[in-house]
């Protein structure tokens, strides 16, 4: 469905460690996005990528890390230097990043307790 | 970097009136403007874009138009139905290929 997929749905973890969000593509497409969305806050951009090994902060890049090892994988940490973590999170992918459409995976719904 | 503001935040209408949402974006380069519809507990979907070398673009119900001078965009909807009922979102692509969205607006369609 879409092609994007993340995983895990939901994640629970406990405060001060690191968590990875998963997020894959088989769309074959060169650019990929991470967004945070929190109610009536729409969706933050926190990092893209558009092209394997190199990515680029977004808006609200602190307290997060990713990498860009293949095209097909983009996933995210989010670390313990991340001061409010609990969040939906939502990867997306496009053909160039320029001017193309972006699908989006279904999202993780982190909660940290 | 891109700066896109949407409003209104909530709208409420009535079943077959319309609905218009508008957006203004910062970056004069900017040049890739979607609009996504999410449904509660869904993704986001595209539903219209439009580039910067067109002012206008219909889908059925659903149009956009682009005012590059003024730096706005507006999603109209006409004859709206139940089934409209979600948050949209407008989003412009800037210069860095960043894909930056507004704050979207909940749109409640009643009977």
């Amino acid at each position: 469905d879409g092609g994007i997929t993340q995983s895990p749905k939901y994640l629970f973890r406990k405060e001060g460690q690191n968590v990875t969000l998963s997020c894959e593509q088989n769309l074959n497409h060169d650019a990929m996005y991470w967004y945070r969305q929190d109610p009536g806050q729409g969706l933050r951009l926190i990092y893209y990528s558009q092209i394997v090994n190199d990515f680029q902060k977004g808006d609200i890049a602190e307290g997060y890390s990713v990498s860009r090892e293949k095209k097909e994988s983009f996933p995210l940490t989010v670390t313990s230097a991340q001061k409010n973590p609990t969040a939906f999170y939502l990867c997306a992918s496009s053909i160039n990043g320029m001017n193309t459409e972006a699908f989006f995976g279904q999202g993780t719904r982190l909660t940290v307790v | 970097g891109e700066n896109v503001e949407q409003h209104p935040s909530t709208l409420s209408v009535q079943e077959g009136d319309s609905a218009v949402i508008k957006c203004t974006y910062s970056d004069s380069a900017s040049n890739y403007f979607p609009w996504y519809k999410q449904e509660l507990g869904k993704r986001p979907q595209l539903i219209i874009d439009i580039r910067s070398n067109v002012g206008e673009k219909k889908d059925q119900r659903i149009a956009v138009t682009l005012n590059k001078t003024a730096k706005h965009f507006s999603l109209h909807i006409t004859e709206t139905q139940p089934e409209d009922s979600a948050v949209y979102f407008c989003a412009a692509t800037d210069s860095w290929g960043k894909l930056q969205f507004g704050a979207g607006t909940q749109v409640v369609v009643t009977p």
